[in-house]
């Protein structure tokens, strides 16, 4: 079963308007949750990460709010450009060094 | 550094046939991961390895073999390939657990035929 449920599965956005991809975890031992971004035909990397000790967390235009009662996180990116048009990937871990990735949401952000 | 390098980077094999894909980190890195990727489906863990000798499964294990001998080299092995296997492979490499942040490779594109 999926351990990190992702949505919506692709996502169009205007360049300048705010993207935002929802995350929710099964798991309460999970206690590390980044996003990746992958472009076509390369490997995902890192973009940010929270712990649940935060609510929020920001890093120029990308911000992560994570709401630990409800196990759900999001990534909001502001003024969203055509260049982060790629395919972003939530993810959690805990303690026994499995990562669960999300399915993966393909955004495009039109000029 | 070069990070993490995969080989080769596109195979074709037939029903039954064997390979190993090779992935090498030049990072130091102690942790190492494989993961495939299938449309829609997100990464999934096959094998990790927290350090040279040490190997344990992941989530979809079955078909795939591992060894991890030096602390850069994380070699997968698939052995009577299927045509479940069909996806695209990465590699990733972290410091320590995986909260550290992980360093993926370029991908290996695999079609079973």
């Amino acid at each position: 079963q999926q351990q990190v449920k992702q949505s919506p599965q692709s996502l169009i956005v205007q360049k300048g308007g705010i993207s935002i991809i929802n995350c929710a975890y099964e798991n309460t031992a999970f206690d590390y949750f980044p996003w990746y971004q992958q472009f076509p035909g390369k490997g995902p990397a890192l973009l940010i990460a929270i712990r649940p000790d935060v609510s929020e967390k920001k890093e120029g235009r990308f911000t992560i709010s994570f709401n630990k009662s409800a196990k759900q996180f999001s990534l909001h990116i502001m003024d969203s450009q055509p260049g982060d048009s790629a395919t972003y990937f939530c993810a959690a871990s805990s303690n026994n060094n499995d990562m669960r990735f999300g399915a993966g949401t393909r955004l495009t952000v039109k000029p | 550094n070069a990070g993490v390098t995969q080989t080769p980077k596109f195979r074709i094999l037939k029903i039954g046939q064997s390979m190993t894909l090779q992935c090498t980190q030049d990072m130091n890195h102690n942790y190492m991961y494989w993961y495939r990727q299938d449309p829609g489906m997100g990464l999934k863990l096959i094998y990790y390895s927290v350090g040279a000798g040490i190997t344990d499964k992941g989530e979809v294990p079955n078909g795939y073999n591992v060894s991890r001998s030096t602390t850069e080299d994380f070699p997968l092995r698939l052995e009577l390939a299927a045509p479940s296997q069909t996806s695209v492979y990465f590699c990733a490499s972290s410091y320590s657990r995986p909260d550290n942040e992980q360093f993926f490779g370029p991908g290996t594109r695999l079609t079973v035929l």
